[in-house]
C-alpha cells in the first residue's frame, strides 16, 4: 500500500543550526502538507504546497521556515537557526487533490529536539 | 477563526465497553469533517463525512455527521486494548489544509 514516508524519524540538533526534514509523498498525489505536533497538543498546520509553490501557510510558517520540491518526488521542510521551542513531532502529508475534498495522508513524523 | 473541539479529552474504559467521541466546529465554509486515529506517531485515516445522517462504518467503528447541531460523534463498540489512540477529529473548509481538534486520548484497560 503507497505510504508517505519521512526521514529521519528522529533528529537532535543545537540551538542555532539548520535542519532539513525530508518527506517523499505517495507518487500520484498533487498536494503536500506539513504539520507539527508539539508534545501533548494539538496537530498544527504550517504550509500546503502545489505546483511547485505554496498554496497556504500559517502564522508560525514565518522566515525561519522554508519548503521546496527539489526533484519529482522529494519533498522537504528546512527550519533555519533553530529554537528550543521547535521541538515538535513533524508530520507531512500528501493527497490527491484538496479540491475535491479528500483526506490527507500522513508520514510517520520526524521528532525533532532541539537542545 | 474556524475552530474544532473535542470531548472528552480523555477517556478511560475498559475492554467490551462502547464509547461515544465528540466532535463540534465553527467554520465558515464546511466540505468535510474527518475523523483520524493517532497511535505512536503518524494520524491515520479513519472516516471522511460530508453529508448529515449518513452512518460510516467501519468494523467496530461508525461514525455521523449532523450538519444542523455542527457536530459528529465517532462511536466504537466492544472495545480493545489496540483501540487506545488518540483520535482526532478534522475539518475540510475548502482551504488548503485541515484545522484539527485537540483530540481525545482514549485508554482501553484489559
Amino acid at each position: 500500500e503507497p505510504e508517505v514516508t519521512q526521514t529521519p524519524s528522529h533528529q537532535v540538533t543545537q540551538m542555532g543550526q539548520e535542519v532539513i526534514l525530508r518527506c517523499v509523498p505517495i507518487s500520484n498525489h498533487l498536494y503536500f502538507y506539513w504539520y507539527r505536533q508539539i508534545l501533548g497538543q494539538k496537530v498544527e498546520f504550517l504550509v500546503s504546497f502545489y505546483n511547485n509553490e505554496i498554496s497556504e501557510k500559517s502564522e508560525i510558517f514565518d522566515d525561519q521556515f522554508s519548503v521546496e520540491r527539489p526533484d519529482g518526488s522529494n519533498f522537504t521542510l528546512k527550519i533555519r537557526s533553530t529554537k528550543l521551542e521547535d521541538s515538535a513531532m513533524y508530520f507531512c502529508a500528501s493527497s490527491v487533490d484538496l479540491t475535491r475534498g479528500v483526506e490527507a495522508f500522513f508520514g510517520q513524523g520526524t521528532r525533532l529536539t532541539v537542545v | 477563526e474556524d475552530k474544532v473541539v473535542q470531548s472528552p479529552l480523555s477517556l478511560v474504559v475498559h475492554e467490551g465497553d462502547t464509547v461515544t467521541l465528540n466532535c463540534s466546529y465553527e467554520v465558515t465554509n464546511f466540505r468535510s469533517l474527518l475523523w483520524y486515529k493517532q497511535e505512536k506517531k503518524a494520524p491515520t485515516f479513519l472516516f471522511m463525512l460530508t453529508s448529515s445522517g449518513i452512518e460510516k462504518k467501519s468494523g467496530r467503528l461508525s461514525s455521523i455527521l449532523d450538519k444542523k447541531e455542527l457536530s459528529s460523534i465517532l462511536n466504537i463498540t466492544a472495545t480493545q486494548t489496540g483501540d487506545s489512540a488518540i483520535y482526532l477529529c478534522a475539518l475540510d473548509n475548502y482551504g488548503q489544509n485541515f484545522v484539527f481538534g485537540p483530540g481525545t486520548r482514549l485508554s482501553v484497560l484489559p
